[in-house]
C-alpha cells in the first residue's frame, strides 16, 4: 500500500533559525496536505497542494510539491516559539474519498 | 471553517469495560468520517472509514469486532472500544473530509 515517509523525526532550532521537513511517497499522489498539531491538541489543516511543482506560501511558511508528485517539503523561515508542534504531511491518492496516508511527523522544538 | 466535535474528551475505564466515543459534524453533513489512533509522539494511524448508512471499512490489522463503528446519521459517527484493555489506551481522533480534513479535538482513553 501507499507509504509516506517524513524526515526528520525531530528538529531542535534556535528562535530565528530556519526549519525544513521533507515528505516522500512510495506512489504518485493526487494531492498532499500539511497539518500542524500543537502539544496536547489535534491536527489543524495548513494547506493542500495539488499541482505538479506547485509552490505555496503562507507568511513564513513555504510549501512545495515535487514535479513527480511524490515528494513535498515545508520550510519555515525565521522560526518563532509559536511554531512549536508536530508537522505532518498527508498524501491523498487512494480510491476512498478523503482518505489520507500520514507521514510520521516532525516534532519541532524552538528554543528562545 | 467546519467544526467537528468529539465526546468525551477524556475517559478512564476499567479493563474489560466498553467505551463509546462520539464524533459529530456540527455545521455540515458528513457521509464519510475517519477514525484514527495516535500513540504519544507518533503519527496518526487510520483505523477505519465510517460510512453513513453502510458498514465501516477497517484498515488491515484493526479488529472490527473490538472497535465497533456506527454511522447512524449524516452528522454522527460513534466508535465503541469493546472489552478495553490497557494496550487500548491511546488518543482517538475522528475527522471528516471536505477537501481538507477537519479533525475533532480527540478523546484520550486510559484503561486501568
Amino acid at each position: 500500500g501507499q507509504q509516506v515517509m517524513q524526515i526528520p523525526q525531530y528538529q531542535h532550532v534556535q528562535e530565528g533559525e530556519d526549519f525544513t521537513t521533507y515528505c516522500n511517497s512510495s506512489t504518485t499522489l493526487s494531492n498532499i496536505q500539511w497539518y500542524k498539531q500543537r502539544p496536547g491538541g489535534h491536527p489543524v489543516f495548513l494547506i493542500q497542494l495539488v499541482k505538479s511543482g506547485e509552490v505555496k506560501k503562507q507568511k513564513r511558511l513555504t510549501f512545495q510539491f515535487g514535479e513527480a508528485k511524490k515528494n513535498s517539503s515545508l520550510h519555515i523561515t525565521a522560526t518563532q516559539t509559536t511554531d512549536v508542534g508536530t508537522y505532518f504531511c498527508a498524501g491523498g491518492g487512494g480510491t476512498s474519498y478523503g482518505k489520507l496516508t500520514f507521514g510520521q511527523g516532525t516534532i519541532l522544538t524552538v528554543h528562545p | 471553517g467546519a467544526v467537528v466535535s468529539q465526546h468525551p474528551s477524556w475517559v478512564i475505564c476499567k479493563s474489560g469495560t466498553s467505551v463509546k466515543i462520539e464524533c459529530r459534524s456540527l455545521d455540515f453533513q458528513a457521509t464519510t468520517m475517519f477514525w484514527y489512533r495516535q500513540f504519544p509522539k507518533q503519527s496518526l494511524m487510520l483505523m477505519a472509514t465510517s460510512n453513513e448508512g453502510s458498514k465501516a471499512t477497517y484498515e488491515q490489522g484493526v479488529e472490527k469486532d473490538k472497535f465497533l463503528i456506527n454511522h447512524a446519521s449524516l452528522t454522527l459517527s460513534t466508535l465503541t472500544v469493546t472489552s478495553a484493555h490497557p494496550e487500548d489506551s491511546s488518543f482517538y481522533i475522528c475527522s471528516a473530509p471536505i477537501g481538507e480534513q477537519f479533525f475533532g479535538p480527540g478523546t484520550r482513553l486510559t484503561v486501568l
